[in-house]
């Protein structure tokens, strides 16, 4: 099975901090991917990587950036969080090509 | 520019009974579509995918139907079971899209007893 691991499921920071939330993956994907979800908004994508030191932006990467050093890891840094960015993250991956992403459990970030 | 819409945010269906989940896109380059189910605080689960090659494709309960004209594409799950609660997210990609996924808003099923 398919294994992406978030590192915490709750998260809470206060406005200002630089965030760090981190991303592994067990199965040699390519491709690894940040959304957020919103209620009434869906998941949209802030930021993916379909290699290692490569990065593109998502629907909406302000506010944020990315690192992929490894290609199992993923990491998302919000490098002033907002109260705006209270949020559940969600990480995810796929086989280069491969049309089927997997998702992690999921990092609740609360910013007060 | 909302090009995966969910029109309905939640659906209540009895138990046994057949639930439907609506799902319409607007981009003409989509060819493959998946829905996902979310538990609250958990990952989004994948559950049946279909390519736009065809216009039906089944899995145990769940079938997932795709009319290319309309744009439009449906979840059946026959029968509905208490288990089946969750929010269902429909989402499409473009083959020269990297392989990003493009989300609908959800919909909230709810089965009840």
């Amino acid at each position: 099975d398919v294994k992406v691991t978030q590192s915490s499921r709750y998260l809470v920071k206060r406005t200002g901090e630089k965030v760090f939330l981190e991303c592994v993956q067990d199965m040699d994907h390519e491709n690894m991917f940040w959304y957020r979800q919103d209620p009434g908004l869906g998941l949209r994508l802030i930021y993916f990587s379909y290699d290692v030191k490569m990065k593109e932006k998502g629907d909406i990467p302000e506010g944020y950036s990315v690192s992929r050093e490894k290609k199992e890891r993923f990491s998302l840094i919000l490098e002033s969080a907002s109260t705006n960015q209270t949020s559940m993250y969600l990480c995810a991956s796929s086989f280069f090509g491969g049309r089927t992403a997997f998702f992690g459990q999921g990092t609740r970030l609360t910013v007060v | 520019d909302q090009q995966v819409k969910q029109n309905s945010p939640s659906l209540s269906v009895q138990e046994g009974r057949i639930s439907i989940l609506n799902c319409d896109y607007t981009n003409s380059m989509f060819d493959y579509f998946l829905w996902y189910k979310k538990y609250p605080a958990e990952g989004p689960t994948f559950l049946i995918s279909i390519s736009s090659i065809k216009d039906k494709n089944e899995d145990g309960r769940f079938t997932v139907f795709l009319n290319k004209s309309a744009k439009h594409l449906s979840l059946h799950i026959v029968p509905s079971q208490p288990g089946d609660s969750a929010v269902y997210f429909c989402a499409a990609s473009a083959i020269q899209g990297a392989q990003k996924l493009v989300f609908g808003q959800g919909t909230r099923l709810t089965i009840n007893p």
